[in-house]
């Protein structure tokens, strides 16, 4: 089955830890995102790629970082410096990103901090 | 930067009924999505709406864009239970590194029997 898969469902973290959520698509997708979405509120975006090795912060990008090693993977690490990492992420992709078209959305790995 | 907004952020409503949610935005686009999302679940993808004056309809679902207003409606028709989500609308914004979208805070439906 073609799709986005994101692991794990849900993540813990300490105090000062480094996490990472992963997110892989077989849609052979060349662009990818990832957002956020707090209790109640709409997504917000934190990194974006249009093709392998290359990406562009979000509107909130402070804190996060990505890779994009492979076209079909695009792992975001959630560092020691984002003070208040507990939410709904949500990783996306799309045929391309320079004619934007329509975004299909993982599974989503909920966040939450010990 | 591009703000969109949506209205009401909350709706309850009786089935059967019809009603509007609205979505506005602030700078010029010509691409508007709308999505669902059941709680805790991941986001479904309903329209997308190209071109001003364009309508999509599924099921009891019709949404519609007015880029020179800077404003898309979904209406709903005679709704039912299964209607109850948050639809989020979202507007593209093509920015010299690329496209992106930028979503508004979504509409809570609840569809009461």
């Amino acid at each position: 089955d073609g799709g986005i898969t994101q692991s794990p469902k849900y993540l813990f973290r300490k105090e000062g830890q480094n996490v990472t959520l992963s997110c892989e698509q077989n849609l052979n997708h060349d662009a990818m995102y990832w957002y956020r979405q707090d209790p109640g509120q709409g997504l917000r975006l934190i990194y974006y790629s249009q093709i392998v090795n290359d990406f562009q912060k979000g509107d909130i990008a402070e804190g996060y970082s990505v890779s994009r090693e492979k076209k079909e993977s695009f792992p975001l690490t959630v560092t020691s410096a984002q003070k208040n990492p507990t939410a709904f992420y949500l990783c996306a992709s799309s045929i391309g990103a320079r004619i934007q078209e329509t975004q299909y959305f993982g599974p989503g790995t909920r966040l939450l901090v010990l | 930067e591009l703000k969109v907004e949506q209205n009401p952020l909350f709706l309850s409503m009786q089935e059967g009924k019809n009603y509007t949610i609205y979505c506005n935005y602030s700078t010029t686009s010509d691409r508007l999505y709308w999505y669902r999302q059941d709680p805790g679940k991941s986001l479904e993808s309903l329209f997308v709406l190209l071109s001003n004056g364009a309508v999509k309809q599924e099921g009891r679902l019709m949404a519609s864009l007015d880029t020179k207003a800077r404003l898309s409606t979904l209406h709903i028709t005679a709704a039912v239970h299964d209607l109850s989500a948050t639809y989020f609308c979202a507007v593209v914004l093509t920015e010299t590194s690329g496209s992106r979208l930028t979503f508004g805070e979504g509409t809570q439906l609840t569809v009461n029997p």
